[in-house]
């Protein structure tokens, strides 16, 4: 069975642009959460849902925004870039919210310049 | 808000010794969970530890949950190149949403 997959692998953008990630979870899970990897540091938590519905949000501005689709893949969408905002992007897909294992993709590299 | 910190940042040692990496809080935790991450790639689950004094053994990892629930680590024996990466400890919260700490970066040279 295919594992989470993720596109595109890598982007370059400019400061102040609009970028869209995406993230095709396993089949059968049901859950998708995002994570945001800056150089040197852990994933920080940046969105969860569930069967479609928003179920947690982290730390992050409203220029971050997600939405997954019926068929379960998600987008994450992020505006008015920053250079801050260059990491690497993380999706992990698990059954549910339970104590279910996350898989996670490889990975989105963002380069904002 | 409940942090993890981990011990070293940066670990560098040579094909075939031991090394051990720590993971802290200043709270109790119920569960936590260790990662390992490659390079071009996504966490990958290694263990969860859920009992105070727990002990995991996972090949030549060895994972220890400490008895007072605030406190892992995870020692690796014999240590291969293959076992490079990025160590992540990690809580797992209220509806499966993931805390990580900032990871331990072990290069294992041949």
């Amino acid at each position: 069975d295919a594992g989470v997959t993720q596109s595109p692998t890598h982007l370059i953008k400019t400061r102040g642009q609009q970028v869209t990630l995406r993230c095709s979870p396993i089949s059968g899970h049901k859950s998708v959460s995002w994570y945001q990897q800056v150089l040197g540091q852990g994933p920080q938590f940046i969105f969860q849902y569930y069967e479609k519905e928003e179920r947690g949000r982290g730390n992050f501005p409203d220029r971050f925004s997600a939405r997954q689709f019926p068929n379960y893949s998600s987008e994450l969408n992020v505006n008015a870039l920053l250079l801050g905002d260059s990491a690497l992007y993380l999706c992990a897909s698990s059954l549910g919210l339970g104590s279910y294992e996350q898989y996670f993709g490889p990975g989105t590299r963002l380069t904002v310049t | 808000t409940q942090l993890l910190e981990q011990s070293p940042q940066f670990l560098s040692i040579q094909e075939g010794e031991n090394l051990t990496v720590y993971c802290n809080s200043s709270s109790v935790f119920s569960s936590l969970q260790w990662y390992r991450q490659e390079p071009g790639e996504g966490p990958v689950l290694l263990v969860t530890v859920v009992t105070g004094g727990e002990v995991k053994k996972l090949k030549r990892l060895t994972f220890q949950f400490g008895d007072a629930r605030k406190d892992s680590s995870l020692h690796i024996t014999a240590a291969q190149p293959g076992d490079t990466g990025l160590y992540l400890c990690a809580l797992r919260t209220a509806g499966n949403k993931l805390t990580f700490g900032g990871g331990t970066r072990v290069l294992v040279k041949p």
